[in-house]
Formats: C-alpha cells, structure tokens, sequence
C-alpha cells in the first residue's frame, strides 16, 4: 500500500486530455515539493515534471502538473501514442523521513 | 551529458551474497547523492535510501534497514548496492538514481535486474 495514491489506470484517445491523481496528507504533498517520472515499458523511469509544476528540458508542452494541499495532478494535453506508459508520482514524507512514491497509473492509449 | 551506468542482470541462489555497481559520469559525483529504488515485478517504485559518496554517510528507509549495505568509492566515481544473504522475495530491478532534492531524482541508471532462484 502506497503512502501516495494514484489511480491504477487512465485511457484516452489521442489528443484527448487526461488527468492523473496523487493523493497525500500534510506530511507529504502539502509540506514539500512534488515531482513526477514517467516509466515508458521496460525503460528506466524518467523525471517529467519536477518541483510541482517545472517542466526539464526536453519535456513536451503537454505535460503539466499542479498542485492544491493534500492533492498533486498531472495533465496530458493532446495525448499521444508516446504517452502510453506508467506514470508515478513522489514527494518527501516528513514523518518518513524519506521519499514516497505512488502506486504508478499506467495510461493507455485507445 | 550526466549518466549513471550500471552492471549487468545477475542471477543468483538464495544465500548467496552479491554487489551491484553504479558508475556516475558528467557531473561532480562526490558532492551529490546516489540513491536506490527497488522496482519488484510488475509492481511500483519504492525508495531504498541513499549515499553521499563524498564521507559514504548512508540513510536506509526503515523497509531496508539491516537487509542491505550501501556504499560507494568517490575515486572511481562508483556506488555500490551489497547483500550478504540473497532471498527470493529480493528478485527485482534495482535503480541507481542521482538524487537531486528531497523527491527529485536524475537522472536513473539503466537499471539492474537481480533474479535468485533456486
């Protein structure tokens, strides 16, 4: 059982908008930064957003996150064939004292 | 260009010791911290701890504490993930990570997938 939680799965089609939860509590998302990773199959994961809502170079424009309190989501504007993948997201846990990931939702392109 | 390159798939009995390696490139990797992230089949991303290869100070998440041993050589730019007793339930992919802040890791390793089995 994840500390964060995420939805399982999301689908769309392409150039359809889908949005990912990450669901935490005051020990996490709403006292630190969140970043997601995107885990393309059987590839090493990937940072896609960092610092809630900073996209890394290389990144496409269609990836966005946002963050409210308890609650971290991101968006995929416009998904793409390339976007089916597995899709994580992390924050530090004070009460942890150590990171925690989500549960992963794994997106499926229709 | 920053990487981290791991060593290649192992697979090992169960009881068996075994050290897999990390090689940072590209950037200062004595003053940065390597972290591990376990990934067990099918399944998702869990945080392991990390080193700074500098003094080779190492934080364990309490899930990991006491079942392995980080450590690292900051003159071969080299981490290192050790087990001294292999178990089954120890089968998974193991990624090395430069870990930037608090949650924020890049880049990963390539990743090293550790099979024990009998």
């Amino acid at each position: 059982q994840s500390v964060l939680t995420q939805p399982p799965s999301a689908s769309g089609t392409p150039g359809q908008r889908v949005t990912i939860s990450c669901s935490g509590s005051s020990a996490n998302i709403q006292s630190n930064i969140v970043n997601w990773y995107q885990q393309l199959p059987g590839t090493a994961p990937k940072v896609l957003i960092q610092s809630n809502n900073q996209r890394p170079s290389g990144v496409p424009e269609r990836f966005s996150g946002s963050k409210s309190g308890t609650s971290a989501s991101l968006a995929i504007s416009g998904l793409q064939p390339e976007d089916e993948a597995d899709y994580y997201c992390a924050a530090w846990d004070d009460s942890l004292n150590g990171p925690v990931f989500g549960g992963g939702t794994k997106v499926t392109v229709l | 260009e920053v990487q981290l390159v791991q060593s290649g798939a192992e697979v090992k009995k169960p009881g068996e010791s075994l050290t897999i390696s990390c090689k940072g490139s590209g950037y200062s990797f004595a003053t940065q911290w390597i972290g591990w992230v376990r990934q067990m089949p099918g399944q998702g991303l869990e945080w392991m701890g990390f080193i700074y290869p500098g003094d080779s100070d190492a934080r364990y998440s309490p899930s990991f504490q006491g079942q392995v041993t980080f450590s690292a050589d900051k003159s071969i730019s080299t981490a290192y993930l050790q087990w001294s007793s292999l178990q089954a339930s120890d089968t998974a992919i193991y990624y090395c990570v430069r870990q930037m802040t608090t949650s924020w890791f890049d880049p990963w390793g390539q990743g090293t997938l550790v099979t024990v089995s009998s």
